[in-house]
């Protein structure tokens, strides 16, 4: 079955305390991306990644890291966290003419 | 860039009735699909309907369908036969076709609270 796998589901931490979000597809997908949904304001995109080792920004990257070490793997990485990030976060992995999103990722930084 | 408007922040229907979400998109490409993402409590992004933009005649995927005008840059939804289990956000996005090495992304509008009613 063709799947995005993202973890955790919910996350709460504090400022600054380093985190990752971990996303996973088995679809031998080049192509994948981080997208963070906020009230008003539609998913936008975080970072991307077009195949291993290679990585760019998205419309909103500040405060995110990303790494593409593996194929089918693409965590989102906050170093150092602050409230502005709590949001909730997709991880998507496409197809030429489709994309498929991970469960959604519900992070709240205090 | 592209950019994706859905000028209705939420709308109510009753049951069995049939509503229409609006969206417009504007973008200077040629080759692109169109979709509409349901977006239930759960938080799950499901796939409603895609429009190939190459396409003249409108998707449909049983109970909804879509309105494509290409020419006027409009996208709408359209749900027959409403029923509660439609309640949700929806999303309308965009995105250039995009193939091997090449990047693209989906642009989203700001989303559409659908709630049916009894």
């Amino acid at each position: 079955e063709a799947q995005v796998t993202q973890n955790p589901r919910y996350l709460i931490t504090v400022t600054g305390k380093k985190l990752t979000v971990t996303c996973s597809q088995n679809m031998n997908h080049e192509y994948m991306s981080w997208y963070r949904q906020d009230p008003g304001l539609g998913l936008r995109q975080i970072y991307y990644s077009m195949n291993v080792e290679v990585t760019d920004k998205g419309d909103v990257p500040e405060g995110y890291k990303v790494s593409r070490k593996e194929k089918r793997n693409f965590p989102l990485i906050l170093e150092s966290p602050s409230p502005n990030q709590t949001s909730l976060y997709f991880c998507a992995s496409y197809a030429s003419s489709e994309a498929f999103f991970g469960q959604g990722t519900r992070l709240t930084v205090v | 860039a592209q950019t994706v408007t859905q000028s209705q922040p939420e709308m109510s229907v009753q049951e069995a009735e049939t509503v229409t979400l609006s969206c417009t998109y504007d973008t200077s490409e040629n080759n692109y699909y169109l979709f509409w993402y349901k977006q239930p409590p759960s938080r799950q992004m499901i796939l409603v309907i895609r429009q190939e933009a190459y396409k003249q005649q409108n998707a449909t995927e049983n109970r909804f369908s879509v309105n494509f005008q290409k020419a006027a840059k409009s996208f709408s939804l359209k749900i027959s036969d409403s029923q509660l289990g439609d309640t949700a956000m929806y999303f309308c996005a965009f995105m250039k076709q995009f193939y091997s090495g090449t990047a693209s992304k989906l642009t989203f509008g700001t989303g559409t609270r659908l709630q049916v009613t009894l």
